[in-house]
């Protein structure tokens, strides 16, 4: 069975860092495509970055492009974001999902880690 | 970067049709048949339900269909059920630099 369990989500302070990890399990995760999508609290949807399945091209929106970065360990099946300098505004439940043909067919997502950036 | 634009809320009967419109710009909706639509119940994940514009996943009801037209793509939803109340997201393919658009989202309601 697949699945795609975040973690790392939390409270954090404005201007701090956070670092959310995305195990994989029933697929080889080296195959495919990867993406985050955040959701802000009674918000929609919003894509944040993309990871092709060799690391080779990476791709951020505007809105964190600079303070995050997005990296895989496929060895251990793993999708990371690293989110420094975090805003208010960051402050969203965080999926990740799986693009199964490169073409914006994202068929498997996570459950999602909240992340709350707050004094 | 824009999101594209959904009717923020779309309601019917049972048993009705329901069509949401995403609407994006030549950059976006307009220049690839990459379009998907995404269904999200309360305090869930999203699901796929269309990807490539009008391919249904294995498994998604017939009942949810998939179509476009220049910068215009829409989702209908025929023989409206209770279960099909949810939020609905589209999103495009929007270029090599920042790949992924989603709209703004659809708030279904079955009367």
């Amino acid at each position: 069975e697949v699945q795609l369990v975040e973690s790392g989500g939390g409270l954090v302070q404005p201007g701090g860092s956070l670092r959310l990890s995305c195990a994989a399990s029933g697929f080889t995760l080296s195959s495919y495509e990867m993406n985050w999508v955040r959701q802000a609290p009674g918000k929609g949807l919003e894509w944040v970055s993309h990871i092709s399945s060799s690391g080779r091209t990476i791709n951020y929106a505007d809105s964190v492009k600079g303070r995050f970065t997005i990296s895989r360990d496929n060895a251990k099946n793993s999708l990371y974001l690293q989110m420094n300098s975090l805003r208010a505004e960051d402050t969203a439940v965080y999926y990740c999902a799986r693009d199964y043909s490169t073409y914006g067919r994202f068929d498997y997502w996570g459950q999602g880690t909240l992340v709350t950036v707050s004094s | 970067q824009s999101a594209l634009t959904q009717p923020a809320s779309v309601s019917g009967s049972p048993g009705q049709s329901i069509t949401i419109s995403c609407t994006g710009t030549s950059s976006d909706v307009g220049s690839y048949n990459l379009v998907s639509w995404y269904q999200q119940h309360p305090d869930k994940a999203p699901k796929l339900i269309i990807f490539e514009v009008s391919k249904r996943p294995s498994g998604v009801s017939n009942r949810f269909s998939g179509s476009k037209s220049g910068n215009t793509a829409s989702l209908t939803i025929s023989g409206l059920q209770a279960e099909d109340e949810a939020d609905y997201y589209c999103c495009s393919y929007a270029g090599s630099n920042t790949p992924w658009v989603f709209g703004g989202g659809t708030k279904v309601t079955v009367l």
